[in-house]
């Protein structure tokens, strides 16, 4: 069946930093991919998607390339700000539904 | 994407008893799902909720515990029956929109704490 796994967690960084999640995931077929992030006390709002290999999803300076060939979608932004701490989730599209990855929290302290 | 409210946004229940939480949509959808998202944990999908048509659970989940009904292609509702403690959670209803119909967009979610 389809399977998502990421990095794990707490993730504590400096402003400005350079943040990156692993994202690698089992599917078959050509599953799309997606980057959730939950703030604190709020529900899920979609970051960014790719479709098919090599697509690159990008949103608020957060970018992923979907690589076919490593099977990941890792989460990439060059300098975090305080307001990027959440909890971020990769997900993959398949057989009707989507499948969640653990999640990932993320504090970003100024 | 679609604007998605949820109803009560939280709420502290007493065990035993059961509680309804609302979904409304702005606009018209096929595919509408619940999640449950326990206390520090990911997400897992309760069932899919089709307009016209028994609700589709996911293994673990069954239609006594959470009854959904699917009205209209706007709105739909899951309640939570005969709560323990173990219930508390945060629920969250979703839809799938989008040019491939592979993308889904979630409410605010609905905190439920169970004493």
């Amino acid at each position: 069946g389809n399977s998502v796994t990421q990095m794990e967690g707490p993730v504590t960084l400096s402003e400005e930093a350079f943040l990156t999640i692993n994202c690698t995931y089992t599917a078959t077929g050509y599953p799309s991919l997606f980057w959730y992030v939950q703030y604190p006390g709020e529900g899920l709002q979609l970051l960014l998607k790719a479709t098919k290999a090599d697509d690159k999803g990008s949103n608020k300076g957060f970018e992923a390339t979907y690589r076919k060939e490593t099977t990941s979608f890792h989460l990439e932004k060059g300098s975090v700000q305080v307001s990027d701490s959440a909890v971020y989730f990769c997900a993959l599209s398949g057989d009707y539904k989507l499948s969640f990855g653990a999640g990932t929290t993320v504090t970003v302290r100024a | 994407s679609a604007v998605i409210s949820q109803k009560p946004s939280r709420d502290i229940c007493q065990r035993g008893t059961s509680l309804t939480i609302q979904c409304q949509v702005d606009s018209q959808v096929t595919m509408m799902f619940w999640y449950r998202q326990q206390p520090g944990q990911s997400l897992t999908l309760i069932a899919t909720a089709n307009q016209g048509s028994e609700a589709t659970y996911e293994s673990g989940f069954v239609i006594d515990k959470f009854p959904i009904s699917r009205p209209n292609l706007t709105f739909s509702t899951l309640t939570v029956s005969n709560m323990s403690p173990e219930d508390s959670s945060i629920y969250l209803c979703s839809v799938e929109m989008g040019a491939l119909g592979d993308t889904q967009y979630f409410g605010p979610g609905t905190r439920l704490t169970v004493l």
